[in-house]
């Protein structure tokens, strides 16, 4: 699977949105972009995926470039139980296999 | 949503035992199962993967005797940590799927902190 890049950390302010970015310039056409959150002593949960067009669902909207080589997950309205390592994951059509980079860890300010 | 619960969520063992985790899906079947490892401060390693009735499949650099996966039903799989030592000490996730191939999302359980003393 083509690798991804995320920052290792990203602070946000309880209640405000937070853009978690990820590069992903060696994506496939075939490549979707997958991203789950693990909570501290968690499995990880999730949160969203999508392969061309903007996605939004009761978690989260996931925005994709226009050549999809980078895409950022957008939470509307941060709060305390947002606090988590993000992980954004290229997965092919047909590759039942998910590969876990370093993700992004967000804290949230009260 | 799709539940996978495991059982135990935290396990304390001497070295030299073997420990053995459920992974279940509560309300689903799950052609596949995954089990990941997942060390402090670090990111999931994926272990294995599990399809029902047929036998696991290995990551590079796991051994499959040490690890031993059943998935004896679709609803089932367990990992065995066969005489377990202090660096085998880890948090194990697992984790399934509904529907084989395709971009199904992948549900997690809980976890199981396994501590070798």
């Amino acid at each position: 699977d083509a690798k991804t890049t995320q920052p290792n950390s990203m602070e946000s302010n309880e209640e405000e949105p937070v853009h978690l970015p990820c590069n992903h310039s060696t994506i496939s056409g075939t490549d979707y972009i997958h991203w789950y959150r693990q909570l501290p002593s968690q499995g990880p949960e999730y949160v969203i995926h999508g392969l061309t067009s903007n996605v939004n669902n009761r978690m989260a909207s996931l925005a994709i470039a226009e050549d999809r080589k980078s895409s950022t997950l957008i939470l509307h309205r941060a709060t305390l139980r947002d606090a988590a390592v993000y992980y954004c994951i290229l997965n092919n059509f047909g590759n039942e296999k998910l590969t876990f980079g370093t993700g992004t860890r967000l804290t949230i300010i009260p | 949503g799709a539940v996978v619960s495991q059982h135990p969520s935290r396990v304390i063992c001497k070295s030299g035992t073997s420990v053995k985790i459920e992974c279940r899906s509560l309300d689903f079947q799950a052609t596949t199962m995954f089990w990941y490892r997942q060390f402090p401060k670090q990111s999931l390693m994926l272990m294995a993967t599990s399809n029902e009735g047929s036998k696991a499949t290995y990551e590079q650099g796991v051994e499959k005797d040490k690890f031993l996966i059943n998935h004896a039903s679709l609803t089932l799989s367990t990992l065995t940590v066969t005489s377990a030592h202090p660096e085998d000490s880890s948090f194990y996730i697992c984790s399934a799927r509904r529907i084989p191939g395709g971009t199904d999302t992948q549900y997690f359980g809980p976890g199981t902190r396994l501590t070798v003393l």
